[in-house]
């Protein structure tokens, strides 16, 4: 059974950085493709990159670049993402998606506050 | 960027209603390789999205053939035949042909 397990939500303050986790079991996480996505609630999704396990390839939606970072983990069979310099628009529900988008994660909330 | 335009924007149905979304695309999303990467996704309240269609028609695994997917180049159709209390929620395409991916604005599904 396939499973994507995010890590918890986050309160963080203005201007400092997040690293969310994937951790992925029950899939052949090193050849596989891992994108990750935001939600603010209400709204529709956005999509923020793609990382291939296999060699660490990536590619980003330009209006992410520079916000987040997409890393991986083959010995732990985990996804990273770096959120930096965070503001109030980075509030959001964030989620890890598998291979052809069909396992997601749970997401985790993500709060940028003072 | 693509963007896909989802109507209706909420849809009220009773069980065992068929009802159907549209999603056009200002591209089409037709590939190079001869694949259309358009996707359905349901996302019911507090939940992660659930891949429902991919390449246009194909079911995902696990998905009731009560749902079908249909269209090509730029205009998309999701079709449920039955509506069941189980499929309220918001619906969405999204489209991997081109980058970035986008999703359309979503219809929200209630139940009458």
């Amino acid at each position: 059974q396939v499973k994507l397990q995010q890590s918890g939500a986050e309160l963080v303050k203005p201007g400092a950085s997040v690293k969310l986790s994937c951790k992925t079991s029950g899939y052949t996480f090193s050849t596989s493709y891992m994108s990750w996505f935001k939600q603010i609630p209400g709204q529709s999704i956005e999509w923020i990159g793609m990382i291939y396990a296999g060699d660490g390839g990536t590619g980003y939606n330009q209006k992410f670049k520079g916000k987040a970072t997409l890393t991986v983990d083959t010995s732990s069979s985990t996804a990273y993402m770096d959120l930096s310099s965070l503001t109030t628009e980075d509030s959001a529900v964030y989620f890890c998606a598998l291979g052809y988008f069909d396992y997601w994660g749970q997401g985790v909330m993500v709060t940028v506050s003072s | 960027d693509v963007v896909l335009t989802q109507t209706p924007s909420i849809l009220s149905a009773t069980i065992g209603q068929s009802v159907s979304i549209s999603c056009r695309s200002s591209q089409s999303l037709l590939d190079s390789d001869g694949n259309t990467y358009l996707y359905w996704f349901l996302q019911r309240p507090g939940q992660s999205p659930q891949r429902l269609i991919y390449l246009v028609s194909n079911l995902g695994s696990g998905v009731p053939n009560r749902f079908s997917g249909s269209g090509s180049g730029t205009d998309f159709t999701l079709k449920i035949s039955g509506v069941e209390a189980e499929d309220l929620g918001v619906y969405y395409c999204m489209q991997a042909t081109h980058a970035p991916l986008t999703f359309g604005s979503g219809t929200k599904l209630e139940i009458k």
